[in-house]
Formats: C-alpha cells, structure tokens, sequence
C-alpha cells in the first residue's frame, strides 16, 4: 500500500540550530515525492520537489530510495521557518498524492 | 487575480442535510482534487478529476460527490451519508503530473 509517514507530530529547535523533519514512503516503484509548507494564515503551498534537486529557502531534501525516506533539512532553523510541512507521494506519472500527516515545525528565538 | 477560490470560507449546516462546497480555478489545470484536513491525520484525498467529465475516488470518497462538468470547477457535495462531515476541506488543482498543486483557501464546515 501506497504510504507517507512522518513519525514527528511537533518538532522544536532553537534558531539557528539544524532541522530535519523525517520523512519515510512505503511505496512499490518509483515515486514523485515533494515537500509542501504551510505558514501560519496562508495557503499550503510547495516547498520542493526531489525531481528539481533544489533548494528553497535554505532547505534540501534527499532521496534515499535504499532507506525510502525523503528527510528535509536545513542547517540553519530561521523563526520565519515555523510552520506545518507535509511529505508527499505522487506515482510517477500519476495524479493521485498521498500526504502524511504533517509535522509542526516550532522555531525558538 | 489568478489562483483557486473556495467559497464559504465557513459554513455552518444541520446533521442530515447535503451541502455543497464551491471549488474554481483559473490556472488553466487539467486536474483538480478534493482533500479533507483533520488535525494530526493530514490531508486524506476525498476525489480528483484528471479532466472534465471524469473523476476518481481517493482514499475517503464514501458519503461525498463531486461533478467536473467545467474545467474551472470541481463542486463537492458532503451527503447526509458522511458519518463525520465537521471537517476543514482543501481544493487544489495542478497540471499535468508530476507538477505542483495549487491549493485554495480551505472551507471549514460544521454540522450540528
């Protein structure tokens, strides 16, 4: 079955400090994965897709097909990167997605 | 202004009763999607639509309905049938795949 898990429901770091949010797919091919956000009173939005091997506002994603996880990073958590941020899973060439569950990402001053 | 709309932004019905939830797009998309928001279960599709006149259940279609009779709109119906319909309901729409979705505003329903 078709799967998106994000074990953290709340992650907290101190600005400045690194952030992953974790992100493992159960999935039996090769999937589409992508990493949207959403800030506090604004629309979920996308952050970054592993086809485009870009970064976006100081945050990476890598995909390990071996691990099957899509872990989002930065090196350097900002304030302004506190929000919900979704994993997510299209089949290649599909349409259908699958989102896990979010993790609220909380950075301290 | 270009985007999806979703219109309420809050309604309000009685247990029993159908309601409608308006979803438009002017992006030109192809495809258009129904999500429910449930806090700490994410976002669970209800139906997409790959192009008009045709759509698909997702993974919690029952007790919903939705037609594609335009390009630009993809109405969702939350049946009496739906067990648990207070829900906070994201549209989105995208183009071909594997490209991003555009996600409208949300509509926050309550039924009583």
């Amino acid at each position: 079955a078709q799967r998106v898990t994000q074990p953290e429901k709340l992650l907290s770091v101190f600005k400045g400090a690194p952030v992953e949010l974790k992100c493992n797919y159960s999935y039996s091919g090769s999937p589409e994965l992508f990493w949207y956000v959403q800030y506090s009173r604004q629309r979920l939005q996308l952050l970054l897709r592993h086809i485009s091997r870009e970064s976006i506002k100081g945050f990476t994603a890598d995909l390990n097909k071996g691990e099957t996880s899509f872990h989002l990073k930065k090196p350097f958590a900002q304030e302004e990167d506190s929000a919900m941020y979704y994993c997510a899973l299209s089949p290649t060439g599909g349409f259908k997605t699958i989102f896990g569950a979010g993790t609220r990402l909380f950075v301290k001053a | 202004d270009g985007g999806i709309t979703q219109s309420p932004k809050y309604l309000f019905r009685k247990e029993g009763q159908n309601v409608t939830l308006s979803c438009e797009q002017n992006l030109n998309h192809d495809a258009m999607y129904w999500y429910r928001q449930d806090p700490g279960q994410g976002l669970r599709l209800i139906y997409y639509s790959q192009i008009v006149n045709d759509f698909q259940k997702g993974d919690i279609a029952e007790g919903y309905s939705v037609s594609r009779e335009k390009k630009e709109s993809f109405p969702l119906t939350v049946t009496s049938a739906q067990k648990n319909p207070t829900a906070f309901y994201l549209c989105a729409s995208s183009d071909r795949p594997p490209y991003e979705q555009y996600f409208g505003p949300g509509t926050r329903l309550t039924v009583t």
